[in-house]
């Protein structure tokens, strides 16, 4: 089955800096890899995400990359603010009609200093 | 439109009980997965269901965990009995057919003692 590795686990950064979050997946038949940030008391919301067809995308101030050939892909958020502190988590998804099953990684847990 | 809503939020209950978990995905979501997140490790994929039906239940730890979904709409999942290591936050999600990506609900944060 597929497995996900995501890391660091923690990272903090000071108000303005980049932080960037790797994480790296398993099965070559994942084609969707979304990110999710999850705040206390929430459930994780999705942020943004990529296809395997893709190699980069970018949202305002986050952007993910994909390397399909090295099967990894990075989150970066950059111009960081105190509310982007929470819980990163990124994922391996299977195609929409074959189950659309997500493998996620452990998280990270951002703190954005001010 | 409404989201994902879980409820309970949280529970605590003795182990050898049974807890009920319900989910409301959606409406017009075709599918509903659960998930846990245990010891703050990674979320962990439960079981998928396609409306009323379960196409894929790999996830499901043990027969003492049991989830339906009612006329394909909201789901419930219940433990019997609960055991020490079943502690953790279920989430459900929901998403529209032929969609990638999924919205979750808060998760219900279960405790047994």
């Amino acid at each position: 089955g597929e497995n996900v590795e995501q890391h660091p686990s923690t990272l903090s950064v000071q108000e303005g800096d980049s932080a960037v979050i790797k994480c790296t997946y398993s099965d070559s038949a994942s084609n969707y890899f979304p990110w999710y940030k999850q705040e206390l008391g929430k459930g994780p919301q999705l942020i943004i995400d990529i296809r395997s067809n893709v190699g980069e995308k970018k949202d305002q101030r986050i952007a993910v990359t994909l390397n399909k050939t090295a099967k990894h892909f990075s989150l970066h958020i950059t111009e960081t603010q105190p509310e982007d502190s929470a819980v990163y988590f990124c994922a391996a998804s299977t195609p929409p009609d074959n189950a659309g099953k997500s493998t996620f990684g452990d998280g990270t847990t951002l703190t954005v200093k001010p | 439109e409404a989201g994902v809503t879980q409820f309970p939020s949280h529970s605590v209950i003795e182990k050898g009980q049974t807890v009920t978990l319900r989910c409301d995905p959606i409406s017009g979501h075709d599918n509903l997965y659960w998930y846990r997140r245990v010891m703050g490790k990674e979320i962990k994929f439960l079981l998928h269901f396609v409306k009323e039906s379960k196409q894929d239940e790999s996830g499901m730890p043990n027969n003492r965990f049991l989830a339906e979904r009612t006329g394909g709409t909201y789901s419930t999942l219940k433990v019997q009995p609960a055991e020490l290591e079943d502690s953790g936050v279920y989430f459900c999600a929901s998403s529209r057919k032929g969609n990638y990506g999924y919205t979750f609900g808060s998760g219900t944060r279960l405790t047994v003692v």
